[in-house]
C-alpha cells in the first residue's frame, strides 16, 4: 500500500484494550475538530468530530475529548479491534462561523493493534 | 455505489507538462476539495470549493489551479508541474450540512521528474 508517513510516533496496543490518540492544535479559534482515519492505501475516513464549545463526543465505540485550556484533542478507542490498525489524523476546522471552510491537518499518529 | 473517484491513479510525467487530474463524485456534495499527503507533513489542503463557480485557496495553492463547472467534479491542473509537486493527491467532498464528514477518493500518485 501507499505510504503515508515513514516515520510517524506509533501506539502499540493489545487486540481489546483501550487505545488513546493525542492531538495538540494550535489555532484556539478553530469551530471544530475532526478525527479521520486511513488504512493502508486508502483515502482518510471520517470518524468523528465535536465543536469547540463541546468537552466530548461519543460515537460508537469512540470518544473525543477537547480541552481547550491546553489545546488538546484525544480520541479514545474502546476494545481495541485489529481492524482499528490505520493512521489517524486530527485536523481542524477554521471558518465554519464565518463561512470559508478550510481544514488543517496533523501528521498522524499509526496505531498498530497486537493480537 | 456513493463514491468519489479521481483519474489517473498513477501518473509519471515530466517538468512543465501540463496535466489534470480529474475528481467526481455522485453524492450531490456541494463541498470539494483537495489534498496533498507527504511523508511527515499530512495531508494538506490546495483548492477547496463551496459549490458550482466557488473556489476559495487552502494552505497551499500555489502551481495549482481548479474549477467548478459542474457540481460533481473538480478537476485539479498543474500548468507547469514541478519535482516539488511529486505527492499524493487526495479529493474530498461533503455536504454543506454535514462539511466535517469528507469522503475521500481513492488518491493519485503523482511523480514528477
Amino acid at each position: 500500500g501507499e505510504s503515508v508517513g515513514l516515520h510517524l510516533p506509533t501506539l502499540s496496543v493489545q487486540e481489546g484494550d483501550n487505545s488513546i490518540i493525542n492531538c495538540a492544535y494550535s489555532n484556539s479559534a478553530s469551530d471544530y475538530f475532526i478525527w479521520y482515519k486511513q488504512e493502508s492505501g486508502k483515502g482518510p475516513q471520517f470518524i468523528i468530530d465535536i465543536r469547540s464549545n463541546m468537552d466530548k463526543r461519543q460515537g460508537q465505540r469512540v470518544t473525543v475529548l477537547l480541552n481547550k485550556t491546553v489545546k488538546h484533542l484525544s480520541l479514545q478507542i474502546a476494545a481495541t479491534q485489529p481492524g482499528d490498525s490505520a493512521v489517524y489524523f486530527c485536523a481542524e476546522n477554521r471558518g465554519a462561523g464565518s463561512g470559508t471552510y478550510k481544514y488543517i491537518f496533523g501528521t498522524g499518529t499509526r496505531l498498530k493493534v497486537l493480537a | 455505489e456513493a463514491q468519489v473517484t479521481q483519474n489517473p491513479r498513477y501518473l509519471i510525467t515530466v517538468t512543465g507538462k501540463k496535466l489534470t487530474v480529474t475528481c467526481s463524485q455522485n453524492m450531490n456534495h456541494e463541498y470539494m476539495s483537495w489534498y496533498r499527503q507527504d511523508p511527515g507533513l499530512g495531508l494538506r489542503q490546495i483548492y477547496y470549493s463551496m459549490n458550482v463557480e466557488v473556489t476559495d485557496k487552502g494552505d497551499v495553492p500555489e502551481g495549482y489551479k481548479v474549477s467548478r463547472k459542474e457540481k460533481r467534479n473538480f478537476p485539479l491542473i498543474l500548468e507547469s508541474p514541478s519535482p516539488n509537486q511529486t505527492s499524493l493527491y487526495f479529493c474530498a467532498s461533503s455536504l454543506i450540512g454535514d462539511f466535517n464528514e469528507q469522503f475521500f477518493g481513492p488518491g493519485t500518485r503523482l511523480t514528477v521528474l
